[in-house]
């Protein structure tokens, strides 16, 4: 299967810091999500994003489809955006959702 | 909110023993999927569903098996559990086609003696 490579492991910041978590991938992807799981463990789908850039809110996503890599990007930081991000890729011949996840990000933000 | 109840949340049981676990859907989704999460594995897909009766193996499909007799519900089942298959079990949903955003139940804790 795709391999996922997520950057850095852990993060530690301080509340209104900004941070950037990078996803690679090791081949063609036509479906590319991020989720955050909370520390109560519920998974939130962040963005679905196979190609491009989208912005939710002080979060924002590029994903370049030609370079296998995306990006997730946190701007000033609250305590409520702690917990793990996970990137999450299915290969470009899969139609039906099959997803591999990489092994997260842990993010802790400290008021 | 996208309508997914697991249950049980959480569960401890002895080797050797079955068990099922139970995702329920309320939106009428085509897609439905079943992951494991253990640490330092990130989340694994198990089993997924594309439709009533059709079912397909994931990453980690060995022990587990998979039902899916009406849309809504979508059952694994551990025949002979084993220490190994402890873990936190979760459903996602696919909103439309198979390559659309995945909407994740809370899990299940399930604990293997």
């Amino acid at each position: 299967g795709i391999q996922v490579e997520q950057s850095p492991p852990d993060l530690i910041l301080q509340e209104g810091a900004n941070s950037t978590l990078r996803c690679n991938f090791s081949d063609s992807v036509n479906n590319l999500q991020w989720f955050h799981q909370n520390p109560w463990g519920q998974l939130i789908n962040l963005f679905y994003i196979p190609s491009g850039t989208k912005q939710n809110g002080r979060l924002s996503a590029t994903t370049v489809a030609t370079e296998r890599y995306s990006l997730l990007y946190i701007s000033s930081s609250q305590t409520t955006d702690s917990g793990v991000y996970f990137c999450a890729v299915a290969d470009r011949g899969s139609t039906l959702g099959r997803l591999y996840f990489g092994r997260g990000t842990q993010l802790t933000v400290w008021p | 909110d996208a309508g997914i109840t697991q249950s049980p949340r959480h569960k401890v049981t002895e080797t050797g023993t079955p068990v099922t676990l139970r995702c329920h859907q309320t939106e009428n989704h085509r897609y439905m999927y079943w992951y494991r999460q253990d640490p330092g594995h990130g989340l694994r897909l198990i089993h997924y569903s594309y439709g009533v009766k059709d079912t397909d193996k994931g990453e980690v499909s060995d022990g587990y098996s998979v039902s899916r007799s009406k849309t809504e519900d979508f059952l694994l089942t551990l025949e002979s559990a084993t220490s190994s298959q402890t873990s936190v079990y979760f459903c996602a949903i696919g909103l439309g086609t198979g390559n659309q955003p995945q909407h994740f139940g809370d899990g299940t804790r399930l604990s293997i003696l």
